[in-house]
């Protein structure tokens, strides 16, 4: 049982690049997230997902896109990478309790993007 | 909507002691609040929750918190840290039903001094 596992763990990009970050989970979790944290910030919601073929923006999806269309899989797209766009990015999943969001999140270990 | 305020940045402590990690909050309904611990180089795990019932919550490694509604209040507290306490602290609270978002605090680094 890996949990959330997060590829890749480090990237380097230029200004106008693109790329996908994978997010997967093996514990049939139905809703996931991308978050970004930077320094001083704490962690901020990029998009969500709440299942299989539904995705939803969260507090700072400018510049990014999402897709879920298997239930294990939230991929994170940035399709021209700014310097801005440095960060760290965790995705994490969870199970609602009775379809209320009260449950746990568990997080991957995170992939460190640099944008040059 | 909700917010967290982590009111230190940064605690050093001495090995042994005790220390308390402050969060407030702010909202107009009803919050389950969170405490995750975030190791170097790694990602968050959850320390304690509060959802219902006892304000006291215990968590992993010895951490416990206490809600309190009319402060506004989810303080995080350990009697006696360990060199391998340190770490950054998250505090975080959703409101749940029809919102599925956690909002974070900025978090505090806590240094444990042998």
């Amino acid at each position: 049982n890996a949990g959330v596992t997060q590829t890749p763990k480090f990237r380097v990009l230029k200004t106008g690049q693109s790329m996908t970050l994978l997010c997967a989970q093996d514990m049939n979790h139905e809703y996931m997230y991308w978050y970004r944290q930077d320094p001083g910030m704490g962690l901020r919601l990029i998009h969500y997902s709440v299942g299989e073929g539904t995705t939803a923006k969260g507090e700072v999806p400018d510049g990014y896109n999402v897709s879920r269309l298997k239930k294990q899989n939230f991929l994170l797209g940035l399709e021209s990478a700014a310097p801005s766009q440095t960060s760290v990015y965790f995705c994490a999943s969870s199970y609602p309790l009775a379809f209320r969001w009260t449950d746990t999140q568990y997080f991957g270990p995170g992939t460190r993007l640099t944008v040059l | 909507a909700q917010s967290v305020t982590q009111l230190d940045s940064q605690v050093p402590v001495f090995e042994e002691a005790p220390v308390e990690l402050r969060c407030n909050y702010s909202s107009s309904v009803s919050v389950y609040l969170f405490w995750y611990v975030q190791y170097p180089n790694q990602g968050l795990q959850l320390l304690l929750k509060y959802l219902s019932g006892s304000t006291l919550v215990k968590g992993i490694n010895g951490f416990e918190a206490e809600f309190n509604k009319s402060q506004t209040s989810f303080h995080l507290r350990k009697p006696s840290v360990h060199i391998s306490d340190t770490a950054e602290y998250f505090c975080a609270v959703t409101t749940g039903a029809g919102s599925y978002q956690l909002t974070f605090g900025k978090g505090t680094k806590l240094s444990v001094i042998p």
